[in-house]
């Protein structure tokens, strides 16, 4: 089974600092997507990445995907108490097809004012 | 109006009880997921369903039977809930295509005594 890891597990950052949030795969990565929880609630769609090298932008937000190393990068700029929440990278375990995901634990991330 | 609805959105039963958790969906969406989530666990998926007459089991079935009563109709059953099934549970959507965003209900907070 495809196993996704977050790193780090918790982050605490003052509010304007820049952060970045990994998710590393034990397999190859055929799509990777990013969403946002706030604590208890229910998940909002960030970005899908499919491709090698592919990187998307949404506001101050940035996600990129390296297909060699197995690895997609989350990168807030400039960081707002609004994006406190905690982040989950979700990935296909399905050869490509992307019908049946597999979530990484998720990063707590606190952005304190 | 949400595209995901899911009902009820928190619930507190006891041992032995059953329970049926409902999500609807307006995106006409083929699939159908429901996944639980748990402090330190993550998300993991319970069952999902490509249509109507295509039931899957998830990583985590055992205890768990569902419904897919029409294309935008799928509902989790608890026979018999035990504690250990306390825990918040999703209920999410997507299309046929590679590509499709994968969208989430707000989440059933379910607690069993």
């Amino acid at each position: 089974s495809q196993e996704l890891e977050q790193s780090p597990q918790s982050l605490i950052v003052q509010e304007g600092k820049n952060l970045t949030i990994n998710c590393t795969s034990s397999k190859t990565l055929y799509g990777l997507y990013w969403y946002k929880q706030k604590y208890g609630e229910g998940l909002i769609f960030l970005m899908m990445l499919q491709k090698g090298g592919e990187e998307k932008s949404h506001e101050k937000i940035t996600a990129k995907l390296d297909e060699k190393k197995q690895q997609s990068s989350l990168h807030i700029t400039a960081s707002q108490p609004s994006h406190a929440g905690i982040y989950l990278c979700g990935a296909d375990r399905s050869g490509g097809s992307n019908y049946k995901l597999t979530f990484g634990k998720g990063t707590l991330l606190t952005v304190n004012p | 109006d949400a595209d995901v609805t899911q009902t009820p959105r928190n619930r507190i039963t006891k041992t032995g009880k059953r329970i049926m958790l409902e999500c609807s969906q307006t995106k006409g969406h083929d699939r159908m997921y429901w996944y639980r989530q748990d402090p330190g666990l993550g998300l993991r998926l319970i069952y999902y369903s490509f249509d109507v007459k295509d039931i899957n089991k998830g990583e985590i079935s055992d205890g768990y039977s569902v419904s897919r009563q029409a294309q935008a109709k799928f509902s989790l059953s608890l026979e018999s809930a035990i504690p250990n099934q306390t825990a918040l549970y999703f209920c999410a959507t997507r299309g046929r295509i590679s590509t499709d965003t994968q969208y989430f209900g707000p989440g059933t907070r379910l607690t069993v005594l």
